[in-house]
């Protein structure tokens, strides 16, 4: 069975400045998806990134961007010149390819914090 | 992205009443709907998985004469909680998947259930 590991529960970052999240994963298929997911305390969860298993160039969203390394099963996520309103959870997430009718598989979430 | 309602966005309720949740994809036809559960600090767990006009395929653990999901058309879908009890306590969230987003998930806003 696949898994997402999320190795730090709480993570925080002054403004301006740049973080950089962890994710690993683990699966034995050569295509997937892979996501990062915001959710602020609205709840209401956002798609940040992604990124798909077969393509070599890493992911980028304006100041967020990954690094993927597919051989070390590694999915982390660089947010630059970090604002007060990127403070929220982040979810990383696996899914097999079509990724929008296969279900995801979380993990466990970084608190983010942005200190001012 | 997707635009995505959920109704209600918070629900109270008694022990042993039940609780219809609806959700909506506004602006594409969703062959799939994912239903998810959140407990307060804790990371997304898929309870079940529908496709259109078919019965729903429910995660282990998750029971399917509890949580009545119906996928009757395209935009929209009910997760009904029935005889709610105090532990059924949780925020709900639907992800229409399929359609014109074959590749991501994208969420509702999420309905809390509280069961008193």
């Amino acid at each position: 069975a696949q898994t997402v590991t999320q190795s730090q529960p709480e993570m925080s970052v002054q403004e301006a400045e740049t973080v950089t999240l962890s994710c690993t994963y683990d699966t034995s298929e050569s295509d997937y998806y892979l996501f990062w997911y915001k959710q602020p305390p609205s709840r209401q969860m956002i798609l940040v990134i992604r990124q798909e298993a077969y393509k070599q160039q890493n992911a980028t969203e304006n100041r967020f961007s990954v690094n993927f390394q597919k051989a070390a099963k590694s999915f982390s996520l660089k947010i630059s010149d970090s604002q007060l309103g990127d403070a929220a959870m982040y979810f990383c997430a696996y899914s097999l390819p079509r990724g929008g009718s296969e279900k995801l598989v979380f993990g466990k979430g970084t608190k983010l914090t942005v200190n001012p | 992205g997707a635009v995505v309602s959920q109704h209600p966005s918070w629900v109270i309720c008694k022990s042993g009443t039940s609780v219809k949740i609806e959700c909506r994809s506004l602006d594409f036809q969703a062959t799939t709907m994912f239903w998810y559960r959140q407990f307060p600090k804790q990371s997304l767990m898929l309870m079940a998985t529908s496709n259109e006009g078919s019965k729903a395929t429910y995660e282990q653990g998750v029971e399917k004469d509890k949580f009545l999901i119906n996928h009757a058309s395209l935009t929209l879908s009910t997760l009904t909680v029935t005889s709610a009890h105090p532990e059924d306590s949780s925020f709900y969230i639907c992800s229409p998947g399929g359609g014109r987003f074959t590749d991501t998930q994208y969420f509702g806003p999420g309905t809390r259930l509280t069961v008193l």
